[in-house]
């Protein structure tokens, strides 16, 4: 199937810094990627569907200014955490659809760490 | 409230079958999923349903879809220690934004010797 990376897989970083996550399709050329958050033995919440060379849909109550998203090819999005305060620790997952396919290929996920 | 509900714990010894419910809102969801994750792991995509279908066999998985009840279910056979995880059910939500998904709580299965 299709491969999704993510990179890093684990940060740790003082608070006020920012934080930038890497999404590629390594394989495959993605028309569009998400970016879902996860809590401790919490469900994915969807963050973010990034269309590549358009602007980021955000999800209610997520706010675009601290999650800057871009997505400026078919096999890469970013996701970079502003200012990151304690709080923004959890776990970041990213994935990848192909156009006319009703599946998402996730990547492994990023573990941030927020002192 | 969240759209799609799970228990959150299942355990089940090895070798019996492992049933996982979950139940869904939305009877416009074209596909529903199952992905199964591992500790410090991303998703790993089991299987899908169409909504048209009742049921679908893979191996050892089976999906079980009551749309009038809007239950899906997944039957472990033969369940395995390396079946320790956590299943999340999702559905397809028909919006604009093309693929997007809604996950359930996710049920952690612990398989016992």
């Amino acid at each position: 199937g299709a491969v999704v990376s993510q990179h890093p897989s684990r940060v740790i970083c003082k608070s006020g810094t920012s934080v930038k996550i890497e999404c590629r399709s390594l394989d495959f050329q993605a028309t569009t990627m998400f970016w879902y958050r996860q809590f401790p033995k919490q469900s994915l919440m969807l963050m973010a569907t990034s269309n590549e060379g358009s602007k980021a849909t955000y999800e209610q109550g997520v706010e675009k200014d601290k999650f800057l998203i871009n997505h400026a090819s078919l096999t890469l999005s970013t996701l970079t955490v502003t200012s990151a305060h304690p709080e923004d620790s959890s776990f970041y997952i990213c994935s990848a659809a192909l156009q006319n396919y009703n599946e998402q290929f996730f990547g492994p996920g990023t573990r941030l760490t927020v002192l | 409230g969240e759209d799609v509900e799970q228990s959150l714990f299942l355990s089940v010894r090895e070798g019996d079958s492992s049933v996982i419910n979950c139940t869904y809102t939305d009877s416009s969801s074209t596909y529903l999923y199952w992905y199964k994750q591992e500790p410090g792991a991303g998703l790993q995509l089991l299987t899908y349903i169409f909504s048209n279908m009742d049921m679908k066999q893979d191996q050892r998985l089976t999906v079980l879809l009551n749309k009038k009840d809007k239950h899906l279910s997944l039957r472990i056979a033969d369940t395995q220690t390396g079946d320790s995880a956590i299943y999340f059910c999702a559905e397809t939500i028909p919006t604009d934004s093309w693929g997007k998904l809604q996950f359930g709580a996710g049920t952690q299965v612990v398989v016992t010797p």
